[in-house]
Order: structure tokens, then C-alpha cells, then sequence
């Protein structure tokens, strides 16, 4: 079975500091990693994914993410928040042993606050 | 290419109740997800249909809830004799039919309210 886990239910940044949202994950093949935002009362919006290649991930707003496999890791970073990053993010996971099923596993995400 | 279309936006419902959700994936796309989001928590997932087939509704109550992807028309949420602990935001969402690493795209939501 696959599951992925968002240990800090929030995050607070200073506006300019660097932000990291943290994730990890479990699967019985190999990964393919999604990370999504979501703005108040608003769907969630894809930010990056990871399928395979370069561990690091670039995305949408200047976000990236890293993935590291021995610690099983895929965590989201920025080099200098914003305020108008604030937002809830969800990390997601599909093992690529699940033949053809497609099922997505979310994190509970992680309320970033970003202080002026 | 429209995206994810949920509808109604907002729904209110009197306990007892039916509550119908609609979702029409993007265009292309053949499997659709249903995630339930209560108040200040996360996405829960409830069930995973393709084109006249549910693939896995592990994540769907055993009562009152049932889910539909027909071969024409969009996906239905079907909620039966709501009570107010069905009040929640419920989120569709799509991906095309090939494997690989696509992600999913996500409707607007639909936020239910049982009064």
C-alpha cells in the first residue's frame, strides 16, 4: 500500500526567507511524486511533479522539490517566500507497481503562512 | 480545453435529503477521483471510476453513498439521506487514460452544506 505523510501541519516563513514544506512517502515500486496548492475555498492546483530523471523538480511560482530517494523524501522548497505563497499544500503519491490503477494518495498538507 | 467542471459551486441541503454532485472531467480524460475535504483537514479519498466502471471505492461509506461514471454525461456523487457530518467541500478530479506520470486535474469543488 502506498502513503505519504506531511509532518508539520503548518508552516511559518518571514517574507524573503527561504521555505521548505516537508514530505515523505512509502510505495512498494517506484515513486511518482505531485505537489499541489491550494488558496482559500479554491480547487487544488497542480505545482510540479517527479517521474524520473533529475531529483531535483522545477515548477510553477519558483517552487522546486527534491527527491531523495534513500530517505524517501520529496520536499518543497522555495528561495524566497512571498506573501501570496500562503496557501495549503498537498503532497501525492502513485506507485508505478500499481499496474494499471491510477489511484493518488494525498498527504493531510501543510498550511504555509508567509509573514510580511 | 475547459478543465474539471463541478457543479453546483455551493449546495444546501435539509437532513434527509439527497444530495446529487456533478463532475465533467477534462476533455480526454477517462478516469475521475472523488476526495471528500472536511473543515481544516486534508483530502480523503473516496472512490476511482472509469468510463462504466468503479476501479476502487475503498474510501466511499458503505451507506448512502454511491458513485457513477456513465458512458455519456458526467461523474455522479450521490449522497442519500444526508446528515450535517456530510457538510464538506468534495473535489473531482481527472487524468487521462494513459499510464505513466500524469498528474490529475482538479474541479473547483463542491461545497456541500446539510442544515
Amino acid at each position: 500500500a502506498q502513503s505519504v505523510a506531511q509532518p508539520e501541519d503548518q508552516v511559518k516563513v518571514a517574507e524573503g526567507n527561504p521555505l521548505t514544506v516537508k514530505c515523505t512517502y512509502s510505495v512498494s515500486g517506484n515513486p511518482y511524486l505531485f505537489w499541489y496548492v491550494q488558496y482559500p475555498n479554491r480547487g487544488l492546483q497542480f505545482l510540479l511533479k517527479y517521474i524520473t530523471g533529475d531529483n531535483l523538480v522545477k515548477g510553477s511560482y519558483g517552487f522546486e522539490a527534491e527527491f531523495n530517494k534513500s530517505q524517501t523524501s520529496f520536499h518543497l522548497k522555495k528561495p524566497s517566500a512571498l506573501v501570496s505563497d500562503s496557501a495549503l499544500y498537498f503532497c501525492a503519491v502513485r506507485d508505478t507497481d500499481s499496474g494499471g490503477y491510477q489511484k493518488v494518495t494525498f498527504g493531510t498538507g501543510t498550511k504555509l503562512q508567509v509573514i510580511p | 480545453n475547459a478543465g474539471v467542471m463541478q457543479n453546483p459551486r455551493h449546495l444546501v441541503r435539509r437532513r434527509g435529503q439527497e444530495a446529487r454532485l456533478r463532475c465533467s472531467p477534462m476533455k480526454g480524460h477517462s478516469h475521475v477521483y472523488w476526495y471528500r475535504q472536511l473543515p481544516e483537514e486534508g483530502l480523503k479519498f473516496m472512490v476511482y471510476l472509469q468510463k462504466e466502471n468503479i476501479i476502487d471505492e475503498s474510501g466511499m461509506p458503505k451507506e448512502r453513498f454511491s458513485a457513477e461514471f456513465p458512458k455519456e454525461g458526467p461523474s455522479i456523487l450521490r449522497i442519500q439521506q444526508v446528515v450535517r457530518g456530510d457538510s464538506a467541500a468534495y473535489f473531482c478530479a481527472s487524468s487521462p487514460p494513459r499510464l505513466g506520470g500524469a498528474e490529475a486535474f482538479f474541479g473547483q469543488g463542491t461545497r456541500l452544506t446539510v442544515v
